[in-house]
């Protein structure tokens, strides 16, 4: 176990819907980053958030969005989604800005329809 | 963005040490040399990190080669719970804009 959570494990939804994925990190950890995880693609960074703050941006398509709370959890908006957003996003957290040592969640399974 | 090459796959016989190698011939001073671990239906797992010198911890070692160029990841008697893809990663830590660029990894097979 991590210490890192990700809700909700799995989703099934339909092509145009929007989503929002969450992410509790570490206790103690500042910093968190969403991955995408598709097969063809490998695992993708997409944003970086360090104690409520945009730090680091990655491939993220213009139709996902994210914040980290003051509560330093965070969400991933997903919105007018397409088949090809079909992947497993990951979460990690780690204490600073750029730890060696990240710890990931078991992901959210999306399935669009 | 610095770049490491791995073998796509590799084959261990469980209770035998694993030598997982990756290539970095473009890799700058200041990249530090990562290494992650996913098990089937798993998130990424840290294995170990280390800049120059070799580096042990209790699920692993990295021996960095003298130029940098090169590293392996040592497991010293393979399990059936160390069958993942591992990646071999760099990442300059004074850029932390550039975050951890996950590539094709190497697929370990541990047989029984």
């Amino acid at each position: 176990d991590s210490g890192v959570t990700q809700t909700p494990k799995h989703l099934i939804t339909a092509t145009g819907q929007r989503v929002t994925l969450r992410c509790s990190p570490r206790s103690g950890d500042l910093s968190v980053y969403w991955y995408q995880q598709s097969l063809d693609q490998g695992l993708q960074f997409l944003i970086q958030y360090y104690n409520g703050e945009e730090r680091a941006k990655g491939n993220i398509l213009e139709r996902f969005s994210a914040q980290q709370f003051p509560d330093l959890h965070s969400e991933l908006n997903l919105s007018s989604l397409e088949l090809g957003d079909s992947a497993l996003y990951f979460c990690a957290s780690s204490v600073g800005l750029a730890d060696g040592e990240l710890f990931f969640g078991e992901g959210s399974r999306l399935t669009v329809l | 963005d610095a770049k490491t090459t791995q073998p796509n796959s590799m084959e261990s016989n469980e209770e035998e040490p694993v030598h997982l190698p990756c290539n970095h011939s473009t890799i700058s001073g200041t990249d530090y040399i990562h290494w992650y671990r996913q098990l089937p239906s798993q998130g990424p797992e840290y294995v170990i990190h280390g800049l120059t010198s070799n580096v042990n911890n209790r699920m692993a070692s990295l021996a960095i080669a003298e130029d940098r160029k090169s590293s392996t990841l040592i497991l010293h008697r393979a399990t059936l719970r160390d069958a993942a893809v591992y990646y071999c990663i760099l990442r300059d830590v004074r850029n932390y804009g550039q975050n951890f660029v996950f590539g094709p990894g190497t697929r370990l097979s541990v047989l029984p």
